[in-house]
């Protein structure tokens, strides 16, 4: 249990609302990231941290902002959800001050919208 | 372009024998690379990964595989158990990137 958990687990919402999906670690690591799992495509990365409002796109970024104004906290934000961004979400960090190594993953976030 | 590639969305295999997860990646200049193992409802945990400088990696029934020069990784299950169940994930790594890539999930399931 690397200490991460995502908040909600789960959302319903409607085309055009802003949506914020919250990761929280308890163990200070510096790299974090945000996913999405979809049937035929595996994980995607969208947006990825490598500290304190230091973050970076993936290759899945356009419609999702992050920010991480805590070490503990990375927030992904929808600012106009849309249909195709249903998916679930996962959250990850990686232990260590390095980059690599093997990821540690939180429960998830099933976002339905409408 | 898909980076990482799992050719088979599911593989079924009874239980005692050897299950054999392939997976195939595009760019010679990833040089870490890890399998997940993911239940429904939960997110991947890590289970085994291997370094470019080798070309095997084995923890218990778990054994990577790693052939550069067909840049394909592999993992192999022996025996084979009911609770290895599950959908399985490769992921590779680049320095230069900074980034993850995963693919497409193989669906393992063990017949008791």
């Amino acid at each position: 249990d690397a200490g991460i958990t995502q908040s909600p687990r789960h959302k319903v919402t409607e085309t055009g609302t802003p949506v914020t999906l919250r990761c929280h670690q308890t163990e200070n690591h510096r790299y974090m990231y945000w996913y999405r799992q979809d049937p035929g495509h595996g994980l995607r990365l969208i947006h990825y941290s490598y500290g304190v409002k230091d973050t970076d796109k993936g290759e899945v970024s356009d419609g999702y902002s992050v920010s991480r104004s805590k070490t503990e906290d990375f927030l992904l934000t929808l600012e106009s959800a849309t249909s195709s961004q249903t998916s679930v979400y996962f959250c990850a960090i990686i232990r260590g001050l390095a980059g690599d190594g093997e990821q540690f993953f939180g429960p998830g976030t099933r976002l339905t919208v409408l | 372009d898909q980076q990482v590639k799992q050719n088979s969305p599911s593989l079924s295999v009874q239980e005692g024998r050897i299950s054999i997860l392939n997976c195939d990646y595009t760019n010679s200049m990833f040089d870490y690379f890890l399998w997940y193992k993911k239940y429904p409802a939960e997110g991947p945990t890590f289970l085994i990964s291997i370094s470019s400088i080798k070309d095997k990696n084995e923890d218990g029934r778990f054994t990577v595989f790693l052939n550069k020069s067909a840049k394909h990784l592999s993992l192999h299950i022996v025996p084979s158990q009911p609770g290895d169940s599950a959908v399985y994930f490769c992921a590779v790594f680049s320095n230069t990137g900074n980034q993850f890539y995963f693919g497409t999930g193989t669906s393992l399931t063990v017949i008791p």
